[in-house]
């Protein structure tokens, strides 16, 4: 099993560009995460998905959107990157909604916009 | 508001010394308590939990993290460090009330003198 796998590893953009992560996982979880993690901040949640066909809000929201049209899949799109979205991004998954549920982690997404 | 505090920002050791990492957390229900950890280049993964029974918890590598209710504390301990354990470690909140979401605190950087 690969486990959670993210696309691109890095990326750069303009002010006003448009681009998609994509986040894969083939544990057959249920739920799904993106983070930014940003230094001295931790991880923050961006969204997050319950299942195939939905997403909530997380905790930092804007400016992002999400969809998850299939279970294994979870995109982020940033519609016009700002250069407060500099970050580095993280896809997790867990198994299911229980709290004692372990997050499994991808590699990330290194963004940097200019 | 659910929050996560890990006091110590960068902690520097020499190699053999002990370690105790704090984390404090806020929140007055039922909790389940991660502690993750970042190598250099790598993605999170889990270092133990706590979600019931014995609040003494034992992890990877010789890790280990006492649940005291009375403090809303959750430190991480270990007797001997190594140079391998430089990472980041991240003290980690889910509830029963929001089963979905995992709140993060800001990491501490942990730096190992060989």
């Amino acid at each position: 099993n690969a486990g959670v796998t993210q696309t691109p590893k890095f990326r750069v953009l303009k002010t006003g560009q448009s681009m998609t992560l994509l986040c894969a996982q083939d544990m057959n979880h249920e739920y799904m995460y993106w983070y930014r993690q940003d230094p001295g901040m931790g991880l923050r949640l961006i969204h997050y998905s319950v299942g195939e066909g939905t997403t909530a809000k997380g905790e930092v929201p804007d400016g992002y959107n999400v969809s998850r049209l299939k279970k294994q899949n979870f995109l982020l799109g940033l519609e016009s990157a700002a250069p407060s979205q500099t970050s580095v991004y993280f896809c997790a998954s867990s198994p299911a909604g229980k709290t004692q549920e372990t997050q499994y982690f991808g590699p990330g997404t290194r963004l940097l916009v200019l | 508001a659910q929050s996560v505090s890990q006091h110590n920002h960068h902690v520097i050791l020499s190699e053999a010394a002990s370690l105790e990492l704090g984390c404090n957390y806020s929140y007055g229900g039922t909790v389940n308590l991660f502690w993750y950890v970042q190598y250099p280049g790598q993605h999170l993964q889990l270092l133990l939990k706590y979600f019931s029974g014995d609040p003494l918890v034992k992890g990877i590598k010789g890790f280990e993290a006492e649940f005291i209710k009375s403090k809303f504390s959750f430190n991480l301990r270990k007797p001997s460090v190594q140079w391998s354990d430089t990472a980041e470690y991240f003290c980690a909140v889910t509830s029963y009330s929001s089963a979905s979401k995992i709140i993060f605190g800001s990491g501490t950087r942990l730096s190992i003198r060989p």
